[in-house]
């Protein structure tokens, strides 16, 4: 089980907002890491739609933002459209373990 | 136009090897971190590791579930990335990306581009 916990699922009307939440501990986000989150529509690779806790790649819409307090980090997802139905994982660093890519457990989106 | 193009996937025995190889394009690869995360089928992303770049002596790094048993390289001459499997397990089922780390970040670096990843099945 991964030191990141996301809940497994959330879900919104078209045009509502829905936030994801990334919890961690000391060892990882509270201890100052940045949080990276990514999308991955079915059957696909997994595209990075914030870095550094709250910057947009260029061609990430502005209706994604990231954000990041204390030992949490939380994505937000506005204006919600069909094609955002997807899963999203949040990445961090975390000092007590080998290696340094953690990924969150995962949160699939579904538009109602 | 970035492109990342995994190869190498297939079934194996357990306690069998396997190597991935991964051919980049489109972008300096010798700038780059390169990672590589697996997926286990109906299962989140799992980080594997990582080779640094030429600035940063090369240094790898690797997740506790395979350290020991699998080894990444690079060879920035024919742009390209690879990992050794060895001592497979079934638990290392999953479809193995081959992902570029965003210039300018470490612990961890983003990923900003991923090839379309290829399957390793670990099965007697």
């Amino acid at each position: 089980q991964s030191v990141l916990t996301q809940p497994p699922s959330v879900s919104g009307a078209p045009g509502q907002r829905v936030t994801i939440s990334c919890t961690g501990s000391s060892s990882n986000i509270g201890a100052g890491y940045d949080v990276h989150w990514y999308q991955q529509l079915p059957g696909t690779a997994p595209k990075l739609l914030i870095y550094g806790n709250s910057n947009r790649p260029s061609g990430v819409p502005d209706r994604f933002s990231g954000s990041k307090s204390g030992t949490s980090a939380s994505l937000a997802i506005t204006g919600l459209q069909a094609e955002d139905e997807a899963d999203y994982y949040c990445q961090s660093y975390d000092s007590s373990l080998s290696g340094s890519g953690v990924f969150g457990t995962g949160t699939k989106v579904t538009v109602l | 136009e970035v492109q990342l193009v995994e190869s190498g996937g297939g079934l194996v025995q357990p306690g069998g090897s396997l190597r991935l190889s991964c051919a980049a394009s489109g972008f300096t690869f010798s700038d780059h971190y390169m990672d590589w995360v697996r997926q286990a089928p109906g299962k989140g992303l799992e980080w594997v590791g990582r080779t640094r770049n030429k600035a940063n002596s090369y240094t790898t790094e690797y997740a506790a579930s395979v350290k020991g048993r699998f080894t990444i390289s690079r060879d920035d001459s024919k742009n390209s990335l690879y990992l050794q499997m060895n001592s497979l397990k079934t638990e290392d089922t999953a479809v193995y990306y081959c992902a570029r780390g965003y210039s300018g970040y470490d612990s961890p670096p983003p990923l900003d581009y991923w090839g379309q990843g290829t399957l390793v099945t670990v099965s007697s």
